[in-house]
């Protein structure tokens, strides 16, 4: 079946590391997203692509950096800047960058030590 | 730049009653809109869809949401909720021109009791 796998299910990150975070989906969906969940706050975009080797920012970029080498592939790095980085952090994918849903990943949960 | 109000944060209903789960949204352009269903520790499952068309959009599980332009509403309802249906549902927008960034609200978690 196809779908968006998001690994690993549970992250933990001491002070100072940098943390990454797979998103892989064989839709064949030419845009990917990464979104962050808090609790009461909904989802807030970070960063968006919609082709291979190109990435915009979205509404909160700072801490984060993304690629994206192949088409099935957007992994997210949350580096030592992120200064608050324990959420739940969704990818998502969609056919093009208009005019489609978009299908979500079971997510990653991460947690500072 | 387009935002989302989801009016209530938690709603609780009794099994069988109906419910109505309220969406409001600000745009100055014209948008879509959409009703996602997040499970415990899950990601987000597209329930329904306003593209264009009939504004009343109805998904498989007995949902309903009914786009009004001119109160820039897209409530969700259903006349009977099951135990299965607790989950957060979000209301959702985007731009009908331009990239499909999707611009979320805070959520409302629906708690069904027996």
């Amino acid at each position: 079946d196809g779908g968006i796998t998001q690994s690993p299910k549970y992250l933990f990150r001491k002070e100072g590391q940098n943390v990454t975070l797979s998103c892989e989906q064989n839709l064949n969906h030419d845009a990917m997203y990464w979104y962050r969940q808090d609790p009461g706050q909904g989802l807030r975009l970070i960063y968006y692509s919609q082709i291979v080797n190109d990435f915009q920012k979205g509404d909160i970029a700072e801490g984060y950096s993304v690629s994206r080498e192949k088409k099935e592939s957007f992994p997210l790095t949350v580096t030592s800047a992120q200064k608050n980085p324990t959420a739940f952090y969704l990818c998502a994918s969609s056919i093009g960058i208009h005019n489609q849903p978009q299908h979500f990943g079971d997510g990653t949960r991460l947690s500072i030590l | 730049a387009q935002s989302v109000t989801q009016l209530d944060s938690q709603v609780p209903v009794f099994e069988e009653a109906p419910v109505e789960l309220r969406c409001n949204y600000s745009s100055s352009v014209s948008v879509y809109l959409f009703w996602y269903v997040q499970y415990p520790n899950q990601g987000l499952q597209l329930l329904l869809k306003y593209l264009s068309g009939s504004t009343l959009v109805e998904s498989i599980n007995g949902f309903e949401a009914e786009f009004n332009k001119s109160q820039t509403s897209f409530h969700l309802r259903k006349p009977s909720v099951h135990i299965s249906d607790t989950a957060e549902y979000f209301c959702a927008v985007s731009e009908v021109q331009g990239a499909q960034k999707l611009v979320f609200g805070q959520g409302t978690r629906l708690t069904i009791n027996p």
